[in-house]
C-alpha cells in the first residue's frame, strides 16, 4: 500500500527575521517554477514564480532563488512578519503544458 | 477577482456512500483541476479538464471519477467513499496555459471525511 507521510516540515522565526524556505524539486526538464502561499482555511495563493533561465528574481519582500545544479529551489522573505505565518508549497511544471506538480509543503511560523 | 466556489466546505460520509464534490469558477477558463492535500504529502493531483467533456487522469485517479459537463463547472465523483479518502479536497482553474504565469487559482477547499 501507499506510505504515508504526516509530518509537515515547520520553520520557525522570530518576527523580524529573514526566512528561507527550501525545496527540492524533482524533474530536471523542469523550466517553470512557482512559489504558492496557503492561509489556514484558505487555497495557495501565488507569490513569485521563476524560469530556468533566470537563477534569482525578487519580489516585494520575496526572493527566489533557483540552483539548477541540484535542483534546488528556495523562497527567501525578508522581515518576516505575523501575516506570512502559513504553508508554502513550490511547483514545478515542463514545456509550460503540463499541470503543475507540487512539493510537500513546509509550514512557516512566525513567534512574535 | 477570480472567484472559485467549492460547494461545500466540511463533509462528513459514511464508507460506501457515493460523494460529489462540485466546484464552480466564473472567469471563463479552460482548464480545471482536483488536487487532494494530505499532510507531509502536499498536493496531489487527481483529475484535471483542458475543456468541456474532456478529461485526463492525473497521479491518483484510483477510485474517483470526474464530470466537466459545462465550462464553469467540475465535479469529483467518489463512488463508493473510503476511509482512506479522507482529505482536503482543493479545485483549481486556470486559462489555457495559465500555469505558465502562475495563474492557478484555487477554491477554499472542501474538507472531506468518511467513516
Amino acid at each position: 500500500g501507499e506510505s504515508v507521510g504526516l509530518h509537515l516540515p515547520t520553520l520557525s522565526v522570530q518576527e523580524g527575521d529573514n526566512s528561507i524556505i527550501n525545496c527540492a524539486y524533482s524533474n530536471s526538464a523542469s523550466d517553470y517554477f512557482i512559489w504558492y502561499k496557503q492561509e489556514s482555511g484558505k487555497g495557495p495563493q501565488f507569490i513569485i514564480d521563476i524560469r530556468s533561465n533566470m537563477d534569482k528574481r525578487q519580489g516585494q519582500r520575496v526572493t527566489v532563488l533557483l540552483n539548477k545544479t541540484v535542483k534546488h529551489l528556495s523562497l527567501q522573505i525578508a522581515a518576516t512578519q505575523p501575516g506570512d505565518s502559513a504553508v508554502y508549497f513550490c511547483a514545478e511544471t515542463y514545456s509550460g503544458n503540463t499541470p503543475l506538480v507540487f512539493g510537500k509543503g513546509t509550514r512557516l511560523s512566525v513567534i512574535a | 477577482d477570480v472567484k472559485v466556489t467549492q460547494s461545500s466546505r466540511y463533509l462528513v460520509k459514511r464508507t460506501g456512500e457515493k460523494v460529489f464534490l462540485e466546484c464552480v469558477q466564473d472567469m471563463d477558463h479552460e482548464n480545471m483541476f482536483w488536487y487532494r492535500q494530505d499532510p507531509g504529502l502536499g498536493l496531489r493531483l487527481i483529475y484535471f479538464s483542458y475543456d468541456v467533456k474532456m478529461k485526463e487522469k492525473g497521479d491518483i485517479p484510483e477510485g474517483y471519477s470526474v464530470s466537466r459537463e459545462k465550462k464553469e463547472r467540475f465535479s469529483l465523483i467518489l463512488e463508493s467513499a473510503s476511509t482512506n479518502q479522507t482529505s482536503m479536497y482543493l479545485c483549481a482553474s486556470t486559462i489555457r496555459g495559465g500555469w505558465r504565469t502562475g495563474e492557478l487559482f484555487f477554491g477554499e477547499g472542501s474538507r472531506l471525511t468518511v467513516l
